[in-house]
């Protein structure tokens, strides 16, 4: 099992709508989450972070953070053809010793909003 | 907004040739990495360092080399370029935040190795 697992792609929505990524973890160690986008052929962005349980909201961004059943989510309202890319999720831990610092990234959902 | 660079963007070399990617921040971030990543596939940590003089092998087995002998320059060290590690390299940084640590990434080096 991946560390960080996230929902199969790709995803299309319309314009308009609620775009939905889900993402799960399997270290209960993890306590910091992050969503980057990335465009075909770019780096990462970072575009969301999220350390506590509930809802975290920036602008059209959404993140939800659920530790007890180790399930992080990303929502993209009013979604635009812009939002098109490859979203990663990633996990890391606070703690001391080897991974401190060191994210997990999973594999990626690629996203394409249609006009 | 971070502040990360990478040279060069593109590289086409030939097998056997001595490479050295640069990165360099100018944030003062004490932690910086080295990821790879093939076109469509996942982000793989190959190197990362905790500070000047600090280095750490990442999760993904690599021939590369890196060095930190300054704060802000992690550079990374191919010794003899083979087609296998054609890729694109990113580099990050990042700082201990409350919370977590949010890494931020360069534009990459996209190398091919012929």
């Amino acid at each position: 099992q991946k560390e960080v697992e996230q929902n199969s792609g790709p995803l299309s929505v319309p314009e308009g709508a609620i775009a939905s990524l889900n993402c799960t973890y399997s270290d209960r160690g993890s306590q910091s989450f992050f969503w980057y986008r990335q465009y075909s052929g770019k780096s990462p962005e970072l575009i969301m972070f999220i350390y506590s349980n509930g809802d975290k909201e920036d602008g059209r961004f959404t993140a939800q953070l659920n530790k007890a059943s180790q399930y992080v989510s990303l929502l993209i309202r009013d979604s635009q053809p812009s939002d098109s890319a490859t979203y990663l999720c990633a996990g890391g831990t606070n703690a001391g010793g080897t991974s401190y610092g060191k994210l997990t990234f999973g594999q990626g959902t690629i996203l394409t909003v249609h006009p | 907004e971070a502040d990360i660079y990478q040279t060069p963007r593109y590289l086409v070399i030939g097998t056997g040739k001595k490479i050295t990617l640069e990165c360099s921040q100018t944030m003062g971030h004490d932690k910086m990495y080295w990821y790879q990543q093939d076109p469509g596939m996942e982000l793989h940590l190959i190197h990362y360092s905790y500070g000047v003089n600090s280095t750490e092998k990442g999760d993904l087995s690599s021939e590369s080399t890196v060095s930190r002998i300054r704060t802000e320059h992690f550079p990374l060290t191919l010794e003899s370029a083979r087609p296998s590690h054609t890729s694109q390299y990113l580099c990050a940084s990042s700082e201990p935040r409350t919370g977590g640590h949010e890494q931020y990434f360069g534009p990459g080096t996209r190398l091919t190795v012929t």
